[in-house]
Parts: C-alpha cells; structure tokens; sequence
C-alpha cells in the first residue's frame, strides 16, 4: 500500500513557468512533510519541509502548500529555471517513527530553456 | 569532512553471489539508513540503526542484512544476490533518532545482478 501518492510521473514546462507537484497522503498521524531534490547521479537532497500547523512555506522560488482536510500537500517552482530540471520527492514521517520516512514514487522535472 | 560515503559506485554480480555495499559517515549522525530507488517506485527503506548496536527493518528488508558496530559506518550484505535486487542504493544519515533533521544521502551504488 503506496502511503504517499506522488503525481505526476513528468513534468515539462517553459523556462519562467510555474511547475505544481502534488501530493496525497492517507495516514493522519504523519506530521512531517519534505520535498526531497534529486540531479542525476547524485542522492536526494532536502529542499524544503512543512508541519501541517501551516498551510504554506515559502523559500526563494519554492513553496509548499498543505491541506490538512484534503491530505494533500504541493510544491510550487516559481519562475523555473533550466537549473531546477530534476527529480522531486515528496515524503512523509510522524514525530515518533521519523525513522521510516516514507517517500513518494517521484516526480521527473524538466525546464526547457 | 565528506559527508556520507558509498563505496563502490557501481557493481555487477551473479546471481547467488554475496557482497557488502559499504557506508561511511564523518559527522557523527547517530542515525543511519539505507534506500533503494527503482524506476517509477521512489525510494524505498530497507533498515535503519538508531545508533552503534541498534537495528531494525524497514518497508524491504528481505535478502539484506546490516549490522552498526561503530558510529560511522553501516555496511548492507546481500547474502545471496537476485536479479530483483537490480537497483540503486543510497545510504543516508541524520544527526539523531526521533527527529525531522534532513536526511543526508550519500551518491549511491548502483547494483546490477545477472
């Protein structure tokens, strides 16, 4: 059973274009919520994170929108840059069982310039 | 200070065949954990140690084994490999058990078996 449903699979946008990743998830008790950035041949790498006390977190050009009814959290790319073509992970954890991060299948990016 | 270390980059083996992937971190992160990411199915955790002696399973722990006698190194054994272990995978440390600290990864092994 997939906890977190990532979508979608790839996405292509316009360079200065705005990208929408989504996110759902079933398990009411997870309370932590990162988006992981991955470049090819590289590990995944923090990029941001958001607790469901908030609706949104904002960092440069990124965001994190999260809907605690909806179970649902997204990432917003701002103005997109050739440079931020890579693969983006959401995941989700509950303070006491941060140990098993639970991630999403992953979202491919790709910015044309 | 080099962060979270994987050794080798890249390995074929045979089916059958025993190997230890190796991690090593220099930050003295009491957490460590290994991953495997496959086309289309992200990330997936395999074990994790909470610290020097602690173990414990993850979503796919079957095939694999590890042990945490020091600090910084947290080595995954594939006792007898199969093709469905074909993968790339990462290690990745954080500072403490419990909290939401951001996972360091290492830059991952990529394992092919024939």
């Amino acid at each position: 059973q997939q906890q977190v449903k990532q979508s979608p699979q790839s996405l292509i946008v316009q360079k200065g274009g705005i990208s929408i990743i989504n996110c759902a998830y079933e398990n009411t008790a997870f309370d932590y919520f990162p988006w992981y950035q991955q470049f090819p041949g590289k590990g995944p790498a923090l990029l941001i994170a958001i607790r469901p006390d908030v609706s949104e977190k904002k960092e440069g050009r990124f965001t994190i929108s999260f809907n605690k009814s909806a179970k649902q959290f997204s990432l917003h790319i701002m103005d997109s840059q050739p440079g931020d073509s890579a693969t983006y992970f959401c995941a989700a954890s509950t303070q006491g069982g941060s140990e098993k991060l639970v991630f999403g299948k992953g979202t491919k990016l790709t910015v044309n310039p | 200070n080099a962060g979270v270390t994987q050794t080798p980059k890249f390995q074929v083996l045979k089916t059958g065949q025993s190997m230890t992937l190796q991690c090593a971190q220099d930050m003295n992160h009491e957490y460590m954990s290994w991953y495997r990411q496959d086309p289309g199915m992200g990330l997936r955790l395999i074990h994790y140690s909470v610290g020097a002696g602690i173990t414990d399973q993850g979503e796919v722990p079957n095939g694999y084994n590890v042990s945490r006698s020091t600090t910084e190194d947290f080595p995954l054994r594939l006792l007898s490999a199969a093709p469905s272990q074909t993968s790339v995978y990462f290690c990745a440390s954080r500072p403490h058990r419990g909290d939401n600290s951001p996972l360091h990864f290492g830059n991952g092994t990529r394992l092919t078996v024939t």
